[in-house]
């Protein structure tokens, strides 16, 4: 079966680090670019990172630049976001998706169901 | 940097009817744009990309339409599965719209 399962999430405090996976099966990793999107509780999609199939080239977010790192291990088929110097802020669900792309539009066709991190004291 | 808003924030309809949602973009995205649907508890679900092309195991009663800054994503006749929240998604920096709730009336 072709999904992803993020894991990873839970309650840590203000300034701590978490790191997030996301497993993928069924499809083949590798050729995917991949991304990482989050919904804080109540509110929209905003995109937080993509990475390249090969893991050669990645972007984020403004918002969280220099915190939160996008990177994968394609022997592993997973996908992984550290996440460190955490704010209340970065309370979110966070979901992994696959991109597709047509022409310069990239997409998100197949997502996880979303791990919950908290960011609280 | 390009910015995406979506309108109405919220669309009020009974079954049956047909909605039409808008997403404007403040630069034109040409034909970049897809739009997704969010059912509560539920991670977001493709809808459409390229503005017109339904994606996989979509329903025939979604519709997507536009080019350029204005884009229009049309369910012509609402079942109860519909009742979602809508996002409509470009390339840029912003990604996301900030979404339309259609809510049963």
């Amino acid at each position: 079966e072709v999904q992803l399962v993020e894991s990873g999430g839970g309650l840590v405090q203000p300034g701590g680090s978490l790191r997030l996976s996301c497993a993928a099966s069924g499809f083949t990793f590798s050729t995917y670019y991949m991304t990482w999107v989050r919904q804080a509780p109540g509110r929209g999609l905003e995109w937080v990172a993509n990475i390249k199939g090969d893991g050669s080239a990645t972007s984020h977010a403004e918002s969280v630049k220099g915190r939160l790192t996008i990177s994968r291990d394609n022997a592993k088929n997973s996908l992984y976001l550290q996440m460190n110097s955490l704010r209340a802020e970065d309370t979110a669900v966070y979901y992994c998706a696959r991109i597709l792309w047509y022409g310069d539009l990239w997409y998100l066709d197949l997502w996880g169901r979303g791990t919950l991190v908290t960011v609280s004291s | 940097e390009i910015v995406l808003t979506q309108s109405p924030a919220t669309l009020s309809l009974f079954p049956g009817e047909r909605a039409t949602l808008s997403c404007r973009a403040s630069q034109s995205v040409s034909s970049y744009l897809a739009w997704y649907q969010q059912r509560p508890g539920q991670a977001p679900r493709l809808l459409i990309y390229g503005a017109s092309n339904r994606a996989t195991g979509i329903p025939a009663r979604f519709s997507g339409s536009g080019s350029g800054t204005d884009f229009t994503l049309t369910i012509s006749s609402l079942e109860p599965e519909d009742f979602a929240v809508y996002y409509c998604q470009q390339r840029n920096k912003w990604p996301f719209g900030q979404g339309t709730k259609v809510e049963i009336k």
